[in-house]
């Protein structure tokens, strides 16, 4: 089964500050995708990411970097000079090839504050 | 890049009243619509998976004699919370992948619904 932790519930940061959010998943297949999505205060869902199981090089776009590690089953996001705006709701997702319907599973999601 | 439009926003009813919402996908064909429960500070839970034209497919404690979904066409999937109770509350929110059907295709999401059930 499908399985993706988030274990920080919160993160508080000051402005500036770099922040990295830690995901962990679970996959028996050799074939799957990790997205990263945020969720922003007034509640909609802005895609930021896509990997798939066979690309581990890391990505960098802007202020946001991601680093995969097949090995750890991980897929940080690190966010560098957090700002403001970047206050919100991260969540982690898995899609597995073999579940069928394209079903994308969340982790429980990290609530990021950055503070001026 | 792709357009998911979910109606209504926000929704209050009464108990024992059914609502419906709807979830279009503006710009593409959406052969795959998800639907998903949010409840305050907590993750996504997903509740169906329809493709258009087939019945629904529900998680695993989704009571699809509630929680009715119909994907009768390529830009349309709507639920319908019938006989509604307040532990009904919820954000809702839909999300759609185009006919590519790609696993790798980030989902496209609405802008989800509030429902509140006094």
């Amino acid at each position: 089964a499908q399985k993706v932790t988030q274990a920080q519930t919160e993160i508080s940061v000051v402005e500036k500050e770099d922040v990295t959010l830690d995901c962990v998943y679970e996959t028996r297949d050799t074939t799957y995708y990790l997205f990263w999505y945020k969720q922003p205060p007034s509640g909609e869902l802005v895609f930021l990411i896509r990997r798939n199981s066979f690309d581990e090089q890391n990505e960098i776009s802007g202020r946001y970097s991601w680093n995969f590690q097949k090995s750890t089953s991980s897929f940080n996001f690190t966010i560098t000079a957090s700002q403001v705006v970047d206050s919100a709701v991260y969540f982690c997702a898995l899609s597995e090839v073999s579940t069928g319907g394209f079903k994308t599973i969340f982790g429980a999601g990290t609530r990021l504050f950055v503070k001026a | 890049g792709a357009v998911v439009s979910q109606h209504p926003s926000w929704v209050i009813c009464k108990s024992g009243t059914s609502v419906k919402i709807e979830c279009r996908s503006l710009d593409f064909q959406a052969t795959t619509m998800f639907w998903y429960r949010q409840f305050p500070k907590q993750s996504l839970m997903l509740m169906a998976t329809s493709n258009e034209g087939s019945k629904a497919t529900y998680e695993q404690g989704v009571e699809k004699d509630k929680f009715l979904i119909n994907h009768a066409s390529l830009t349309l999937s709507t639920l319908t919370v019938t006989s509604a109770h307040p532990e009904d509350s919820s954000f809702y929110i839909c999300s759609a992948r185009g006919s590519e059907i790609n696993y790798n295709s980030p989902l496209h999401f609405g802008n989800g619904t509030r429902l509140t059930v006094t």
